[in-house]
């Protein structure tokens, strides 16, 4: 069975433009959740997505938005990046359920200079 | 912020000794889990417990949950050197309003097993 896929896996961008990650789930997998990691916040929760609804989402500024697809696959946009944005994205696809775990992508590494 | 906290941020032991990490959170949780991640590359899922449960074992693990004091602990019993990476913990908050998958990290430790 094939793991969660992030592209891609480095990104450079310079500050102002947007960008857009990709992530696709494990096959079945309805749920996908987007995180993002730096030295100095942690893993931060962006937002979930479920059946093509966003159902929850972090305390992020509107630059940062989502998407899912029919098929589960989800994107994630930032738009006007800023050096803060420096980090790196992770992608998590669960099971239905309440219990379930997190299988995560590789994430993208996303540099803004 | 809603984030956990973990203590120690780093620990360094030999070969065959054991490790122990803890975890405490701020919210009511469905279930409690702990990560791997090796190398700022994606995380690994080691183990979760439910807010019901107490203790559970997998392997060289060891998880213990403490609701009343909303704390947990990991233990690695006989460490590798292959254990060597950064472990977080991250609860399933108790969602009133609706379903929820996300998850709140801990701070994480950075866990160095010298060979």
């Amino acid at each position: 069975k094939a793991g969660v896929t992030q592209t891609p896996r480095y990104l450079i961008k310079t500050r102002g433009q947007q960008v857009t990650l990709s992530c696709s789930p494990i096959s079945g997998h309805r749920s996908v959740s987007w995180y993002q990691q730096t030295p100095g916040q942690g893993l931060q929760f962006l937002f979930e997505y479920f059946s093509e609804t966003q159902r929850n989402k972090g305390n992020f500024p509107g630059r940062f938005s989502g998407r899912q697809f029919s098929n589960s696959r989800s994107e994630m946009n930032v738009s006007t990046l800023e050096l803060g944005d420096s980090a790196l994205y992770l992608c998590a696809s669960r099971r239905q359920g309440r219990d379930t775990e997190a299988f995560f992508g590789q994430g993208t590494r996303l540099t803004v200079v | 912020s809603q984030q956990g906290e973990e203590d120690p941020q780093a620990l360094s032991i030999q070969e065959g000794e054991n490790a122990t990490m803890n975890c405490s959170y701020k919210t009511s949780i469905n279930n409690l889990q702990w990560y791997r991640q090796n190398s700022g590359r994606g995380l690994v899922h080691l183990i979760l417990i439910r807010s019901n449960e107490r203790e559970k074992h997998s392997g060289r693990l060891r998880v213990t949950l403490d609701t009343s004091k909303k704390s947990s602990s990991l233990l690695i019993t006989a460490s590798r050197a292959a254990d060597t990476a950064s472990y977080f913990c991250a609860t399933a908050p108790m969602n009133y309003g609706g379903a929820t998958n996300k998850l709140i990290f801990g701070t994480g430790t950075l866990l160095a097993v010298q060979p």
